[in-house]
């Protein structure tokens, strides 16, 4: 099946700087990548995602970028805020509807 | 739009008891699906239902979980007889069309505790 590797597991940030979260994954035939921001104690959103006939893709401070012959895609977070600290989780589909989800980044935004 | 609905959002119960949870898709929505967070598994999806038809049941972790969507507005999962360690945060999500091309709306979960 599908699998997703997601790094780094936790990222610490000063307030102001930028954050990186990257993701492999392992089925070239995936065409879509969605990433899911979860505050603590809160269910899973969507914050952007990209499919596979664009390499970029920006919404105000995050974007997404995406190298369909590395298999691998990241998310950029910039002028990092307290409200960004969250768990962030990369997806990839498997089968047409499932997402592998990966383990999840715990980001905390220092003040 | 009230977005996905689940209950209970906390349950707490004893080993062995039975557990249903409930989940109202938003409305219009044909694809729900059941997760299952855990530290130490992550996001784990059980159950996947197109237009009410279970279509991969594959996640489910054994024969004490059981899922149902009677109608396009109502699903539940149950788990009989419970025991510690299926205690987990369960998430049920909604889309609009089947395939992963599409957003999943998430529910709050209920947060299962077995003693």
């Amino acid at each position: 099946g599908e699998n997703v590797e997601q790094h780094p597991s936790t990222l610490s940030v000063q307030e102001g700087d930028s954050a990186v979260i990257k993701c492999t994954y392992s089925d070239s035939a995936s065409n879509y990548f969605p990433w899911y921001k979860q505050e603590l104690g809160k269910r899973p959103q969507l914050i952007i995602d990209i499919r596979s006939n664009v390499g970029e893709k920006k919404d105000q401070r995050i974007a997404v970028t995406l190298n369909k012959t590395a298999k691998h895609f990241s998310l950029h977070i910039t002028e990092t805020q307290p409200e960004d600290s969250a768990v962030y989780f990369c997806a990839a589909p498997f089968r047409d509807y499932k997402l592998s989800f990966g383990a999840g980044t715990t980001v905390t935004v220092r003040a | 739009d009230a977005g996905v609905i689940q209950s209970p959002r906390h349950e707490v119960t004893e080993m062995g008891q039975e557990v249903t949870l409930r989940c109202k898709p938003i409305s219009g929505h044909n694809s729900l699906f059941w997760y299952r967070q855990t530290m130490m598994r992550g996001l784990e999806l059980l159950i996947y239902f197109n237009n009410n038809v279970p279509i991969d049941d594959s996640g489910m972790p054994e024969d004490r979980f059981s899922a149902k969507m009677p109608n396009a507005s109502f699903s539940t999962l149950k788990i009989q007889p419970s025991e510690p360690r299926d205690s987990a945060v369960y998430f049920c999500a909604s889309s609009l069309l089947a395939g992963p091309s599409y957003e999943q709306y998430f529910g709050p979960g209920t947060r299962l505790t077995v003693t």
